[in-house]
C-alpha cells in the first residue's frame, strides 16, 4: 500500500536498552522526518532528512540517531533508552504526511 | 526564531456551535501553512494554504490565510462531537526546512 508506515506500532522496552524504530515510504519523497508527541509539547522535531546519506538535527536530537541510506527508509535508533523517551513517536515525509504512530514506553 | 503561536489552547463548546481556531506565524522563508486534525492517533492532513484570501472548504470546516497579517484561521460550523480533537497548524517555511508547528489548539464538543 502506498504511504508511510511505521513498526512497531507499541514497544515496551528497558532502560538502558537499544531500540530502533522504523520507517517506510513509497513516495519516494526527499524529506523525512522523525518527531516525538508528548503532552505539553506538541509535536518536535527529533531529526530530518533533506534526501539519502543527508540528516540533520532538530529541536531534540540528544539521545537519538537516524540513518538514511535508501530514500524510502529513515530509522531511528535510541542508542541507550531513557524513561524520558518515553513518548509516541511520529514519521512524516513530504509536505507533512505522517506515518502511524509508534508508542515507546521505556521502563 | 521561526514560530507558530495556536490559540486558544483549549476549547469547549456544544454541538452545532461555532468556532473559530486561530494560527499566527513568523517564519522567515514561508511557502505554506497546514492545518492538521489529530485524535488518538497520528495527524490527519486537512488544509494547505498558500495564497491571501481564498477559503479552502471541506463540508463544515474552512479555513483562510492572511500574509500580510500573518495568520489564518480554521473555522468549523455546526461542530459534532466527532469534531472533537487537537487542531495543529504548521508552517513549511521554504520548504528546505521541517515543517514549523504549533502546540495544538485541544477542542472538546459536548452533546
Amino acid at each position: 500500500d502506498a504511504g508511510i508506515t511505521q513498526s512497531p506500532r507499541y514497544k515496551i522496552t528497558e532502560t538502558g536498552r537499544q531500540v530502533t524504530l522504523m520507517c517506510h515510504q513509497t513516495w519516494s519523497h526527499s524529506y523525512m522526518f522523525w518527531y516525538r508527541q508528548d503532552l505539553g509539547h506538541g509535536l518536535r522535531l527529533i531529526y530530518y532528512s533533506a534526501a539519502a546519506d543527508i540528516t540533520d538535527k532538530g529541536e531534540v536530537p540528544d539521545g537519538y540517531v537516524v540513518s538514511r541510506s535508501k530514500t524510502e527508509n529513515f530509522p531511528l535508533t535510541l542508542e541507550s533508552a531513557t524513561r524520558s523517551q518515553t513518548s509516541v513517536y511520529f514519521c512524516a515525509s513530504g509536505e507533512g504526511y505522517f506515518g502511524p504512530g509508534t508508542r515507546l514506553t521505556v521502563t | 526564531e521561526d514560530k507558530v503561536v495556536q490559540s486558544p489552547l483549549s476549547l469547549v463548546v456544544h454541538e452545532g456551535d461555532t468556532v473559530t481556531l486561530n494560527c499566527s506565524y513568523e517564519v522567515t522563508n514561508f511557502r505554506s501553512l497546514l492545518w492538521y486534525k489529530q485524535e488518538k492517533k497520528a495527524p490527519t492532513f486537512l488544509f494547505m494554504l498558500t495564497s491571501s484570501g481564498i477559503e479552502k472548504k471541506s463540508g463544515r470546516l474552512s479555513s483562510i490565510l492572511d500574509k500580510k497579517e500573518l495568520f489564518s484561521i480554521l473555522n468549523i460550523t455546526a461542530t459534532q462531537t466527532g469534531d472533537s480533537a487537537v487542531y495543529l497548524c504548521a508552517v513549511d517555511n521554504s520548504g528546505n526546512t521541517p515543517l514549523v508547528f504549533g502546540k495544538g489548539t485541544r477542542l472538546s464538543v459536548i452533546a
